[in-house]
This record gives structure tokens, C-alpha cells and sequence, in this order.
């Protein structure tokens, strides 16, 4: 069975600095890992994937996150903090079910700017 | 030019009522879900559907029955709403590995 644990369900950080949000899975397969992002009262928008290859993925609005295997890491990453960041993140992992793939999610993270 | 759409946004209902959620994507894709998010935000999937074919039903109450009239459609009916019904339902497709989600029905039971 899968699972994901997102450490801090809330995260404040200064507007400008490093936001940093973590995710560890258990996985019993090679995972595939995924970032979401749920801005007030809207819908899940990816921000990043992992699924082969290079382990550092780059996603949208200047979000990052690497995959450590020896860790079971799949950490979120942004160099400088703007205020429309504020949201509620969540990291899945997916059984990689092709066609069929079901997404455990942690339990989300939210994220404030502080001007 | 919306990819994975929902109506209603919003639905407020009395407990025992009958109630749809209809959702339609039109990125072609084979694989469709129905997510529940309850009053914590956690997500949790209820079922998904591969070509109109039932692939995962997650211990999810009987009065909770998917519809999946062509691929391009999952239409969810749940009957005698319950008060933990209260929820926002997301649907989503899927790629090959990617799964794309909905506005989401915030659903309410009075």
C-alpha cells in the first residue's frame, strides 16, 4: 500500500524567501510522484511530476522538487516566495497502474505569504 | 475551452434527497475518477472508470452509483443524501500518468 506524509500542515514564510514543503512516501513499487496545488475554492492544478529520468523536476510558477530515493523524498521547493503562492499544496503518489492509476494523497499543506 | 468540467458548482440539498454530479472531458482521454474532499482537505478517490468500464470502486456506500455514459463522460448519483455526504467531489482524466482535475461540486446537506 502507498501512503504520503506531508510534514506541516501549515507553512508560513516571508514574501521573498525560500518556501520549502515536504513530502516522504512509501511506496512498493518505483513511485510516481506529483504535485498539486488548490488555490481558494478552486480545483487541483498540477505543479510538477515525477516519473523517470532526471530526479530534480521543474514545474510551474518557479516551483521544484527532487526525488530521493534514499530518503523517499519528493520535497517542494521555491527560491523566493510571492504572494500568490498562498494555497494549499499536496503531494501524491500514484500506483502506476497505467490507465488505471489511483492517487494517494498526503494530507495537504498550507502555505501563507507574510508581506 | 475548458478540459475537465463539472456542474453543479455548488449543491445544497435536504438529507434524503437524490442528487447528480455530472463531468465531461474533452482532452480524449480513457480514464476517469471521482475524488472526495471532505471539511479537512483530504482527498480520497471513491472510483475510477477505464472506458466506461468500473476499474476501482473504494468501499464507497451503495447509494453512491457512477455513471459513465461514453468515455468522455462520468456522471456520479448518490441517493439518500447524509449529512457526511457534505463534501467538494472532484473529477478528473487521465493520461498515461497524469491526472487532471476538475473545479470540483461543493455539495452541502442540510
Amino acid at each position: 500500500a502507498q501512503s504520503v506524509t506531508q510534514l506541516g500542515s501549515h507553512v508560513s514564510v516571508s514574501e521573498g524567501a525560500l518556501v520549502l514543503l515536504r513530502c516522504n512516501y512509501s511506496s512498493s513499487v518505483p513511485p510516481y510522484l506529483f504535485w498539486y496545488v488548490q488555490y481558494p475554492n478552486q480545483g487541483l492544478q498540477l505543479l510538477l511530476k515525477y516519473t523517470t529520468g532526471a530526479t530534480l523536476v521543474k514545474g510551474i510558477n518557479g516551483f521544484e522538487a527532487e526525488f530521493k530515493k534514499s530518503e523517499t523524498s519528493f520535497h517542494l521547493t521555491k527560491p523566493s516566495a510571492h504572494m500568490s503562492d498562498a494555497a494549499e499544496y499536496f503531494c501524491a503518489v500514484s500506483d502506476q497502474n497505467f490507465g488505471n492509476e489511483k492517487l494517494t494523497f498526503g494530507t495537504g499543506t498550507r502555505l501563507t505569504i507574510i508581506p | 475551452d475548458t478540459a475537465v468540467s463539472q456542474t453543479p458548482k455548488y449543491l445544497v440539498t435536504q438529507m434524503g434527497n437524490d442528487k447528480s454530479i455530472k463531468c465531461e472531458q474533452n482532452l480524449g482521454h480513457d480514464t476517469m475518477y471521482w475524488y472526495k474532499q471532505d471539511s479537512k482537505k483530504f482527498l480520497k478517490i471513491m472510483f475510477s472508470y477505464n472506458n466506461k468500464e468500473l476499474i476501482i470502486n473504494e468501499t464507497v456506500p451503495n447509494r453512491f452509483s457512477p455513471k459513465s455514459p461514453d468515455k468522455a463522460h462520468l456522471n456520479l448519483h448518490i441517493n439518500s443524501l447524509e449529512l457526511g455526504d457534505s463534501a467538494v467531489y472532484f473529477c478528473a482524466s487521465s493520461d498515461l500518468d497524469t491526472q487532471y482535475f476538475g473545479p470540483g461540486t461543493r455539495l452541502t446537506v442540510l
